[in-house]
């Protein structure tokens, strides 16, 4: 089974400041991640995601996010916090099956994200 | 593109009744589509995956015949939930995707039920 583990549920920074969320994962293959934001009462949007290519990834809005398996990690980062990036951040993981049942996501708890400025 | 919405984004409804929420992708044609449930202050919980044409799949846990999905067309899915209890009340989220490469999903904006 997999599993995310989002460490801290609150993070908050100064603007200009550096964004670190952090994000672990388990799964007994190799996974797929994502990063989605959410604002206040509305769904979800993609920041970025890994499927097995280079393993920093550039996302929208200034984050990136390194995967190391050898830490089972991917975590968030952005160099320099803006206020509108105040929001709600998961990270999800999911199978590499294919066919119509399978590439579930499976989410962590998330992070809020407060940008102080 | 790869926009999808749900309607209502809001309700209220009185205990024992039955509410319908609809699920569309208005530029694509998703073959799957997922339903998920988030309490306040928690993750997003996968209810059930329902592809066009058969019966959704549903996650443990999760009463089938009380949460009635019905994906009838390529850019519709729609989730009933009957005889609304307060402990239904949350946050519904669809998502739909685009083939069964493993892609990203699109989200929809969400609807929130309050049931009184």
């Amino acid at each position: 089974a997999q599993s995310v583990t989002q460490l801290g549920s609150h993070v908050s920074v100064s603007e200009g400041a550096l964004v670190l969320l952090r994000c672990n994962y388990s799964s007994s293959v190799p996974p797929y991640l994502f990063w989605y934001v959410q604002y206040p009462n509305q769904g979800l949007q993609l920041l970025l995601k890994y499927t097995s290519a280079a393993t920093l990834v550039k996302g929208i809005n200034g984050f990136e996010a390194e995967f190391k398996k050898s830490e089972t990690s991917f975590h968030l980062t952005k160099p320099s916090a803006h206020m509108s990036d105040a929001a709600e951040y998961f990270c999800a993981v999911s199978d590499r099956s294919r066919g119509e049942y399978g590439n579930k996501l499976v989410f962590g708890a998330g992070t809020i994200l407060r940008v102080k400025s | 593109g790869a926009v999808v919405s749900q309607h209502p984004s809001r309700v209220i409804c009185k205990s024992g009744t039955s509410v319908k929420i609809e699920c569309r992708s208005l530029d694509f044609q998703a073959t799957t589509m997922f339903w998920y449930r988030q309490f306040p202050k928690k993750s997003l919980m996968l209810m059930a995956t329902s592809n066009e044409g058969s019966k959704a799949t549903y996650e443990q846990g999760v009463e089938k015949d009380k949460f009635l999905i019905n994906h009838a067309s390529l850019t519709l899915s729609t989730l009933t939930v009957t005889s609304a209890h307060p402990e239904d009340s949350s946050f519904y989220i669809c998502s739909a995707r685009v083939g069964t490469t493993p892609s990203e999903q699109y989200f929809g904006p969400g609807t929130r039920l309050t049931v009184t």
